[in-house]
């Protein structure tokens, strides 16, 4: 199993650029997903890291050091839209996926 | 549109009613799962079915019973179940073997437990 932590919620304006941390704890590593979730849908899969760097993918990117147990999701150029929750979660030696509790970022006008 | 689906989408019950979760998925994979997602919490893994057969159960009781017929559908049974059961129920599918481990989900059916 892991542990995975994360912040509880997140405010910022349109057109700025938030950073939501996690860090995990784990026996056995295979990757870190980000998902994100609006309100009354199902996630949907943002990005995969199991190598140390960071993966863009237009206006989100995705940072991962295992030495350090650690990975952020980068929004940037925020829209209205991109008001969701972000679920960090990863995926142990058996490849069973463990999820935090997400982060709720509020896109403010 | 995730290519798995989830009925019905909101359920209320009472404590003695008997229901059922159905999921089905449209994308070929082999595994599928049953998350249940409570407010400020983590997603909870509850069981997992790849190739049908059942490979985990995380110590869920015995109100809930799942089903796999094919690799294709998934049921959740409900019965007897408590007012703390009320949550999010996410269905999800994966390909076993895929390098990423990457999960598809439904959009849930949100359970209430008068």
């Amino acid at each position: 199993g892991q542990n995975i932590d994360q912040p509880t919620e997140m405010t910022a304006t349109e057109g700025a650029i938030v950073q939501i941390n996690c860090t995990y704890q784990t026996s056995g590593f295979n990757g870190l997903f980000w998902y994100q979730q609006h309100a009354g849908e199902a996630p949907t899969f943002l990005s995969y890291n199991v190598l140390d760097g960071l993966e863009e993918k237009g206006r989100f990117s995705s940072f991962l050091s295992r030495s350090k147990g650690y990975s952020y999701l980068l929004l940037k150029e925020l829209q209205m839209k991109d008001s969701a929750s972000y679920l960090c979660a990863g995926l142990d030696n058996d490849y069973k996926l463990s999820f935090g509790a997400g982060t709720t970022v509020t896109v403010r006008a | 549109e995730t290519g798995v689906t989830q009925t019905p989408r909101h359920l209320v019950m009472g404590m003695t009613n008997k229901k059922s979760l159905k999921c089905e998925q449209h994308l070929g994979h082999n595994a599928m799962y049953w998350y249940k997602q409570s407010a400020k919490k983590p997603l909870e893994l509850m069981f997992v079915y790849n190739f049908k057969e059942q490979t985990e159960n995380n110590s869920v009781p015995s109100r809930f019973s799942p089903e796999c017929p094919n690799s294709s559908h998934l049921f959740l049974h409900l019965h007897t179940l408590q007012p703390e059961d009320s949550a999010l129920y996410l269905c999800a599918s994966s390909r076993v073997g895929d390098n990423t481990g990457e999960l598809f989900f439904g959009e849930g059916s949100r359970l209430t437990v008068l």
